[in-house]
C-alpha cells in the first residue's frame, strides 16, 4: 500500500507556456500533499504544502503566482508551473501524507522532470 | 531551527562490508525519524521510520536504525551490503507538532562488486 503516482514523468515545453503536473495517492486518502524540487547533487527543497479544500502554504521564496497548487480531492493535487522559463527546469516531486493510527508518514511520487526550452 | 546533518556525502564500500550512515538532528522536542532511499533512476522510497517504542527499528532489505535520544542520532546500519544497495540515502525528521520533514543532504552509497 501507500502508492503515489505523478503524471507526466517527463515534460518538455517552450518558454512562456504552462505545465500541469498531477500527483495522486492511489490507495489512501491524503488531506496533505507536499511539492518539492530536487536540484542536482542537493537535497529536496520543499516548495509548498497542499491542503485539501484550502489554499496551499508556500515556503519562503517560492512564488505562489508562478507555482499554482490545487488540491481538489483527497487523492489529487496538481502543480501548475505558469509561464515557465528555463530556470524552472528541474525535477519536481510530490509526496502524500498518510496518517495511520499513531504514525504519520510521507510517501513519494516518482517525480516529474521538467525541461523548459 | 531544526536541522538534520548526515556526516558523509559519499561512501564507497565493497560487497559484504558493514555499513553505518550517520544522521544527527537538532530539535529539543519529540520527533519522528525517517530514512528514505533513492535507487538510481527511481523515486524516493521509505526505508524505515521511528515514532516510538523500541529505539532499534528494522526496515526493508535488511536495514536497521537506532534512535539514541541522548545523542540526537538516528544512524542507519546494515551488517552486510550488496551491490544492489547502491543508492542515495536521506535522513529526515519531523517534529510531532509539525508534520513537515526536515531533510539531511543525503549520502551517496556506492557498493563495489
Amino acid at each position: 500500500g501507500a502508492v503515489v503516482s505523478q503524471h507526466p514523468s517527463r515534460v518538455i515545453c517552450k518558454s512562456g507556456t504552462s505545465v500541469k503536473i498531477e500527483c495522486r495517492s492511489l490507495d489512501f486518502q491524503a488531506t496533505t500533499m507536499f511539492w518539492y524540487r530536487q536540484f542536482p547533487k542537493k537535497s529536496l527543497m520543499l516548495m509548498a504544502t497542499s491542503n485539501e479544500g484550502s489554499k496551499a502554504t508556500y515556503e519562503q521564496g517560492v512564488e505562489k503566482d508562478k507555482f499554482l497548487i490545487n488540491h481538489a480531492s483527497l487523492t489529487l493535487s496538481t502543480l501548475t508551473v505558469t509561464s515557465a522559463h528555463p530556470e524552472d527546469s528541474s525535477f519536481y516531486i510530490c509526496s502524500a501524507r498518510r496518517l495511520a493510527g499513531f504514525t504519520d508518514t510521507q510517501y513519494f511520487g516518482p517525480g516529474t522532470r521538467l525541461t523548459v526550452l | 531551527a531544526q536541522s538534520v546533518s548526515q556526516h558523509n556525502h559519499h561512501v564507497i564500500l565493497s560487497e559484504a562490508a558493514s555499513l553505518e550512515l550517520g544522521c544527527n538532528y537538532s530539535y529539543g522536542g519529540t520527533v519522528n525519524l525517517f530514512w528514505y532511499v533513492q535507487y538510481p533512476g527511481q523515486h524516493l522510497q521509505l526505508l524505515l521510520k521511528y515514532f516510538s517504542g523500541d529505539p532499534l527499528v528494522k526496515g526493508i532489505k535488511g536495514f536497521e536504525a537506532e534512535f539514541i535520544k541522548s545523542k540526537f542520532s538516528f544512524n542507519l546500519r546494515k551488517p552486510s551490503v550488496q551491490w544492489s544497495d547502491t543508492a542515495e540515502y536521506f535522513c529526515a525528521v519531523n517534529a510531532r507538532s509539525n508534520y513537515q520533514l526536515i531533510w539531511g543532504a543525503g549520502t551517496k552509497l556506492i557498493i563495489k562488486p
